[in-house]
């Protein structure tokens, strides 16, 4: 089945540095991801929608200039959390949807990554 | 604005016995998807079950079944003879029937599982 990967499964950095997660579609290409945010015991938040080939759509709330996203390619997004601080931290899950795979179009699906945790120290 | 409310943030269940997560949901639209989702302690998102709002038939997979009520706008999860691997978040989403469309979350209901 299709799958989504996602690096690192685990970062820590100092604050006011940056970090980049990059999430993957391994076997379909994916011309939308999602990234959400889950805090502990929470649940996932959507933070925006990223596009391949143009602007991010962000959420309401969610600071574009400290959450930069990059679609770079129909199998790749990247998230840069920039001058990260210890309220960053938190686990990063990036969703895709297939889209038009094999011939079908596929409206009912999406493929969550495995999720990377972030703590800033 | 669509939202998704689960009320019970932690239950718990005997082994071997059924349990019923309750999901309610708001929305305008007439043509959208809703599922429930599980979040073991890996954190990866596991679908357990998909329910189309344009069928009147509940879905069922293997132990797992929905009681879908569009009128109502409530959406529960049965599980039936439960599992010590059941215990987990357990996550109610609803998507609209459109391509490329995101997910919105309840709260999550963490599941316990007694042996």
């Amino acid at each position: 089945g299709a799958v989504v990967s996602q690096h690192p499964s685990w970062v820590i950095c100092k604050s006011g540095t940056s970090v980049k997660i990059e999430c993957r579609s391994l076997d379909f290409q994916a011309t939308t991801m999602f990234w959400y945010r889950q805090f502990p015991k929470q649940s996932l938040m959507l933070m925006a929608t990223s596009n391949e080939g143009s602007k991010a759509t962000y959420e309401q709330g969610v600071e574009k200039d400290k959450f930069l996203i990059n679609h770079a390619s129909l199998t790749l997004s990247t998230l840069t959390v920039t001058s990260a601080h210890p309220e960053d931290s938190s686990f990063y899950i990036c969703s895709a949807p297939p889209g038009l795979a094999g011939g079908r179009m596929y409206t009912d699906t999406q493929y969550f990554g495995p999720g990377t945790r972030l703590t800033v120290l | 604005a669509q939202t998704v409310t689960q009320s019970q943030p932690e239950m718990s269940v005997q082994e071997a016995e059924t349990v019923t997560l309750s999901c309610t949901y708001d929305t305008s639209e007439s043509d959208y998807y809703l599922f429930w989702y599980k979040q073991p302690p890996s954190r990866q998102m596991i679908l357990v079950i998909r329910q189309e709002a344009y069928k009147q038939q509940n879905a069922t997979e293997n132990r797992f079944s929905v009681n879908f009520q569009k009128a109502a706008k409530s959406f529960s999860l049965k599980i039936s003879d439960s599992q010590l691997g059941d215990a987990a978040m357990y996550f109610c989403a609803y998507r609209r029937r459109v391509l490329f469309n995101k997910f919105y979350f309840g709260s999550g209901t963490k599941l316990n599982v007694k042996p």
